[in-house]
């Protein structure tokens, strides 16, 4: 199994709402990681888990709220969007935070209305 | 400031030639380099990667080449198919003492590879 699985794929949401983007790998990897690309735009790095401590977070507005409840799995909690936040939001896992070849899922289509 | 740069935003190659994507980086705290292809509302996928200890691997059709010196680094695709065609991205990432781990990337270069 070297999938990384993302649900759910679309998300149409209100700025008033609240959602969680989630994230699953069973490959065995203990580093995963949050990126949001915008349209022709590269992958940019939001947050690092390594051993489901939460290593880097690249000044992410607190809307965004990572969580790891455990070594297989990885949230994106959603609250009070902008629009400006309409993106794909890709997760990704590697087998450690250095060096490594990260995985990444097929992201989620988020739209922010 | 882009710490890695793919100047060229498109490379259009004949089926069966050779394909050759190129990737600078500025950052001399980097020691792995990745390059990854991405097709339309997919995420990116895993294709090669080179460490700094290293100038060449080889997978396949695709060779990845680095140049530490002129902080350079280029994908070869021999001989380029039309499944091919797609966006290639440059990574790059620091390890101990740098940006711990974490990938940097380029703008992208889009593929297509004619029949």
């Amino acid at each position: 199994d070297t999938e990384v699985t993302q649900t759910p794929k679309h998300l149409v949401m209100g700025m008033t709402n609240k959602k969680s983007l989630k994230c699953e790998q069973h490959m065995g990897h203990r580093a995963m990681y949050w990126y949001k690309q915008k349209a022709k735009k590269p992958p940019e790095l939001m947050f690092v888990y390594s051993y489901e401590k939460l290593s880097i977070n690249e000044s992410v507005p607190s809307r965004f709220s990572p969580e790891c409840p455990n070594s297989s799995l990885l949230n994106l909690h959603l609250h009070a969007l902008q629009p400006e936040d309409s993106a794909l939001y890709l997760c990704a896992s590697s087998q450690g935070q250095f060096k490594t070849e990260a995985f990444f899922g097929q992201g989620t289509r988020l739209t922010v209305v | 400031d882009q710490q890695v740069k793919q100047n060229s935003p498109s490379l259009s190659v004949q089926e069966g030639r050779i394909s050759i994507l190129n990737c600078d980086y500025t950052n001399s705290m980097f020691d792995y380099f990745l390059w990854y292809k991405k097709y339309p509302a997919e995420g990116p996928t895993f294709l090669i990667s080179i460490s700094s200890i290293k100038d060449k691997n080889e997978d396949g059709r695709f060779t990845v080449f680095l140049n530490k010196s002129a902080k350079h680094l280029s994908l070869h695709i021999v001989p380029s198919q039309p499944g091919d065609s797609a966006v290639y991205f440059c990574a790059a990432s620091a390890g101990y003492g740098g940006s711990q781990g974490n990938l940097i990337f380029g703008k992208g270069t889009k593929l297509s590879v004619k029949p």
